[in-house]
């Protein structure tokens, strides 16, 4: 079965940098499949933040590249998610997720964590 | 990019019926290429329908989704207790994959 779990700081200051860690179990990343990262603010809907692939091939929302960096590292089985400059617009929920082997969304989910921007 | 609008926002009805969700995109979704999440408080979303009306594995037949272009919709018949919760769609024809706001169904 496989299991993802977000961790990382659940409060920021502006101007910082969110950096957020998902540990994958039941599943070697090395093994294949694009992972993701998605996130929700408060009474909003949910958006795709960006993907990558075990060998490093990378996919970024446009309205969010130029501050963003997804990393993996097949070593922990693990994949992180780093959000520069933020603010208070980036205050959400953070999912990790497994895109599905057919297409580009998500069969595979983290419970998500909160991260609050804030000083 | 692709908006998705759902409708309704709300949907209050009673375990038996029939829930109808809708998701409308600002233009035409390649491949139909469109995917359903039903999302619980405090809990992962759940993978429900890809393609449009393909059911994920472990969906029950009474869930079906239906829809091409830029009209889509998800069909819950008989409602279940389990059921109410909040659904999204989400479009990944084209990039960037975009979801749409979401509708709760609620109790009644």
């Amino acid at each position: 079965q496989v299991q993802l779990q977000e961790s990382g700081p659940g409060l920021v200051k502006p101007s910082e940098t969110l950096s957020l860690t998902c540990v994958v179990s039941g599943y070697s990343i090395s093994s294949g499949y694009y992972w993701g990262w998605i996130r929700q603010p408060p009474g909003k809907g949910l958006e795709w933040i960006g993907s990558i692939y075990h060998s490093g091939s990378i996919f970024y929302n446009p309205s969010l590249k130029s501050r963003v960096t997804i990393s993996v590292d097949t070593s922990k089985n693990h994949f992180s998610l780093r959000l520069g400059s933020v603010t208070a617009a980036d205050t959400a929920v953070y999912y990790c997720a497994r895109r599905h082997a057919s297409g580009d969304y998500f069969n595979y989910w983290g419970q998500g964590t909160l991260v609050t921007v804030s000083s | 990019e692709i908006v998705l609008t759902q409708s309704p926002g709300t949907l209050s009805l009673s375990p038996g019926e029939r829930a109808t969700l809708s998701c409308r995109a600002g233009q035409s979704v390649s491949g139909d290429y469109l995917a359903w999440y039903q999302h619980k408080p405090g809990q992962a979303p759940s993978l429900l329908i890809y393609g449009a009306s393909t059911r994920a594995a472990g969906i029950p037949d009474r869930v079906s989704g239906r829809g091409s272009g830029t009209d889509f919709s998800l069909t819950i018949s008989r409602l279940e207790p389990e059921d109410f919760a909040v659904y999204y769609c989400q479009q990944y024809g084209s990039s960037p994959q975009t979801f749409g706001q979401g509708t709760k169904l609620e109790i009644k």
